[in-house]
């Protein structure tokens, strides 16, 4: 198995523009996470869906933000507009429901930096 | 819902010293606990997990975790360190929620 797979692995982008982040879940896998890290504040789970459909977007930080799920094998975290306190790793990680035993199976990250 | 605490934020130990990672979590329904482990420049990988039984579990690597419920700790440890355990280092906490993962802990080995 590939993995979770992310892309891009990294991002440099302006102020003002939009970013989109892309992810595709360990096949099979019903749940899918995206977490924010960043120094200051660690690991933030920003949302997370079950099959497919948003359960708790409560971590989004603003309106800039959205996430969506069309199918069982991709998401996309957009941000506009991107601001530079934006800056962070973004982690796609997935798990295969087991009533909250489940490993997290994180992919490698994007690294954005906003300008 | 559960919380989860690291006390240490950095550690520095020399090579074949002992280690212990402090976790502390609040909730008050039966949990399920793990330690990750985010080598530099890598995502993170699950270190070992507690769902119940002993409540000594050992991981890969040489790692272990002691799950102490009257003190709502698990925390990590490891009888001799090497340079290749430098890493960060994240308990998390899954109980009627997905993982709540602590602030994480870095360490640093020095030769």
């Amino acid at each position: 198995d590939a993995g979770v797979i992310q892309s891009p692995r990294h991002e440099v982008t302006e102020m003002g523009q939009e970013v989109t982040l892309r992810c595709k879940p360990i096949s099979g896998h019903d749940y899918l996470f995206w977490y924010r890290q960043t120094m200051m504040r660690g690991l933030e789970l920003l949302i997370y869906f079950n099959n497919n459909v948003p359960i708790d977007d409560s971590g989004m930080p603003e309106d800039r933000f959205s996430a969506k799920m069309p199918n069982a094998s991709f998401s996309t975290l957009k941000i506009q507009p991107s601001e530079p306190r934006d800056s962070a790793v973004y982690f796609c990680a997935s798990s295969l429901n087991t009533g909250g035993r489940e490993t997290q199976y994180f992919g490698p990250g994007t690294r954005l930096l906003v300008l | 819902a559960q919380s989860v605490s690291q006390h240490n934020h950095h550690v520095i130990l020399s090579e074949a010293a002992s280690l212990e990672l402090g976790c502390n979590y609040s909730y008050g329904g039966t949990v399920n606990l793990f330690w990750y482990v985010q080598y530099p420049g890598q995502h993170l990988q699950l270190l070992l997990k507690y769902f119940s039984g002993d409540p000594l579990v050992k991981g890969i690597k040489g790692f272990e975790a002691e799950f102490i419920k009257s003190k709502f700790s698990f925390n990590l440890r490891k009888p001799s360190v090497q340079w290749s355990d430098t890493a960060e280092y994240f308990c998390a906490v899954s109980g009627n929620t997905p993982l709540v993962f602590g602030k994480g802990t870095r360490l640093s080995v020095i030769a």
